[in-house]
C-alpha cells in the first residue's frame, strides 16, 4: 500500500456543484494532516489543516477518519477559481521533532462554467 | 505574514557548474525544509533542518549540499548535477519543530534546468 493515495482525477465538475475528495494514508502513527492547493507551475499553498473533530472554512470542510485512515475534503458551491490540483499531506512520524510531509499525487479539479 | 522567499526563480546550469539556491523566512520559524518536485509529481522531501541543525537527509545524492547559516536562511548548494535533477525546488518552513501538527508554508520555488 502506498503511503498516501489519492484519486488523480481529473474531476470535471459544473460551477456551483459540490465535490468531495478522499485521501488514504498507511502510517497509523501519523498525527498531522493537511490539504494543500497547487496551481499550475506554482507552489503548494495551505488550504486547511485537518483535525479529528473536523473543520470548516467557508465553502471548504475537511474531515479525518483515524479508524479507516483517510481524510476528506468537501468543496461546496464550487467556483471557477477552485480549479487546481489538491494535494493531501501527512506527516511522516508520530510527533517529536521537525517532520517532513508525504504528499499524495494530487487530485486535479476542473470547474466548468 | 506567512511568506517564504526563494531566489532565483529560474536557474539554468550546465552539468559542470556550481550554483546555489537560497531560501529566506522572517517568521521566526525554527524548522526549514527542502523538497523536490518533478513535473506532474508531488513534492518529495529532501532535507529537514531543525534549530539550524540538519535532522533529516532523505538519502539525497551528495551533489546536493544543504546549509543553514542562521535561523532565517537556508541554502542548497548544487554541483555536478545531472539533467534528471531538473525540477522545481521548494523550500518550506514551520514554526515549532517539536510542536506536533506543525504547518509548513512553502516558498514559490526555484525552477531548475540542468543542461
Amino acid at each position: 500500500r502506498k503511503e498516501v493515495e489519492q484519486d488523480p482525477g481529473p474531476f470535471n465538475v459544473p460551477e456551483g456543484a459540490t465535490v468531495a475528495f478522499n485521501c488514504t494514508y498507511s502510517n497509523s502513527a501519523s498525527q498531522s494532516f493537511f490539504w494543500y492547493r497547487q496551481d499550475c507551475r506554482k507552489e503548494p499553498k495551505l488550504l486547511m489543516s485537518v483535525y479529528s473533530s473536523g473543520n470548516e472554512d467557508g465553502r471548504f470542510t475537511a474531515q479525518l477518519n483515524r479508524a479507516s485512515q483517510y481524510i476528506s475534503l468537501l468543496i461546496r458551491d464550487s467556483k471557477l477559481s477552485d480549479s487546481a490540483t489538491y494535494l493531501c499531506a501527512v506527516n511522516r512520524w508520530a510527533g517529536g521533532g521537525a517532520d517532513g510531509l508525504t504528499f499524495g499525487k494530487g487530485t486535479h479539479l476542473i470547474i466548468q462554467p | 505574514d506567512t511568506e517564504v522567499t526563494q531566489t532565483p526563480k529560474h536557474l539554468v546550469m550546465g552539468m559542470t557548474n556550481k550554483k546555489s539556491l537560497k531560501c529566506e523566512q522572517h517568521m521566526g520559524h525554527r524548522a526549514m525544509y527542502w523538497y523536490k518536485q518533478k513535473a506532474k509529481k508531488p513534492p518529495e522531501l529532501m532535507f529537514v533542518y531543525s534549530y539550524e541543525k540538519l535532522s533529516i537527509n532523505e538519502s539525497v545524492p551528495s551533489r546536493f549540499s544543504p546549509e543553514c547559516p542562521n535561523s532565517s536562511l537556508l541554502n542548497l548548494h548544487l554541483h555536478a548535477l545531472q539533467p534528471e535533477d531538473s525540477a522545481l525546488y521548494l523550500c518550506a518552513s514551520s514554526q515549532d519543530p517539536g510542536g506536533g501538527a506543525d504547518t509548513q508554508y512553502f516558498g514559490p520555488g526555484t525552477r531548475l534546468t540542468v543542461l
